[in-house]
């Protein structure tokens, strides 16, 4: 089956520093990946959609300079949260959809952020 | 309205009975439904697809779709404590062919022993 993985699954950093997110399609190319976000007992939130090859198409609310987005291949997209400070310490997903554009999303295992 | 509507629950079922979740959906452009299951700090994880109307059963698992009245469920027969999560249904969006899908806000069930 389509798996995804995600890196790194946890970090603990102090505010104000930068810290990227990766996340890889293993067996499946995608050219969307997707990236959400999950404060503690609420529901899914998108933020962005991220495009091979091209700018990522964010959420309405979502800092575009906050959070950088790049694609540069059909097998990774990478998230990064610039300055992060404490009230971005939050639940990070990725997803790619199954080829085709019907298909389910496929979910990283997540990546928890704590910003001190 | 929300796109795609779900109880939040909680959802207290008994070990052993059948556990009932729905969802409904404002497009009725969508094709594809999903629903997803979710433990407490860990990403969502596919239980069950399905794309036409009528019921799909997978082991203890069975799905209803009926397009007509944009409604979609989840059924999980002899529920166990291991089923405690929160189940997801999401909804592709019929425009483009991105695989974005809508998710609904999740249903927590709870399953007692």
């Amino acid at each position: 089956g389509a798996v995804v993985s995600q890196h790194p699954s946890r970090v603990i950093c102090k505010s104000g520093t930068s810290v990227k997110i990766e996340c890889r399609s293993l067996d499946f190319q995608a050219t969307t990946m997707f990236w959400y976000r999950q404060f503690p007992k609420q529901s899914l939130m998108l933020m962005a959609t991220s495009n091979e090859g091209s700018k990522a198409t964010y959420e309405q609310g979502v800092e575009k300079d906050k959070f950088l987005i790049n694609h540069a291949s059909l097998t990774l997209s990478t998230l990064t949260v610039t300055s992060a400070h404490p009230e971005d310490s939050s639940f990070y997903i990725c997803s790619a959809p199954a080829p085709g554009g019907r298909g389910p999303q496929h979910f990283g295992d997540g990546t928890r952020l704590s910003i001190l | 309205q929300k796109e795609v509507e779900q109880n939040s629950g909680p959802l207290s079922v008994p070990e052993g009975a059948i556990a009932s979740l729905n969802c409904t959906y404002s497009d009725r452009g969508s094709q594809s439904f999903f629903w997803y299951r979710q433990y407490s700090g860990k990403s969502p994880e596919l239980i069950m697809s399905i794309y036409s109307n009528g019921d799909k059963e997978d082991g203890r698992f069975t799905a209803q779709l009926n397009k007509a009245s944009q409604y979609v469920s989840l059924l999980i027969r002899d529920s166990q404590p291991s089923d405690s999560a929160t189940y997801l249904c999401a909804v592709n969006t019929p425009s483009g062919n991105t695989g974005k899908l809508i998710f609904g806000q999740g249903t927590t069930l709870q399953v007692k022993p």
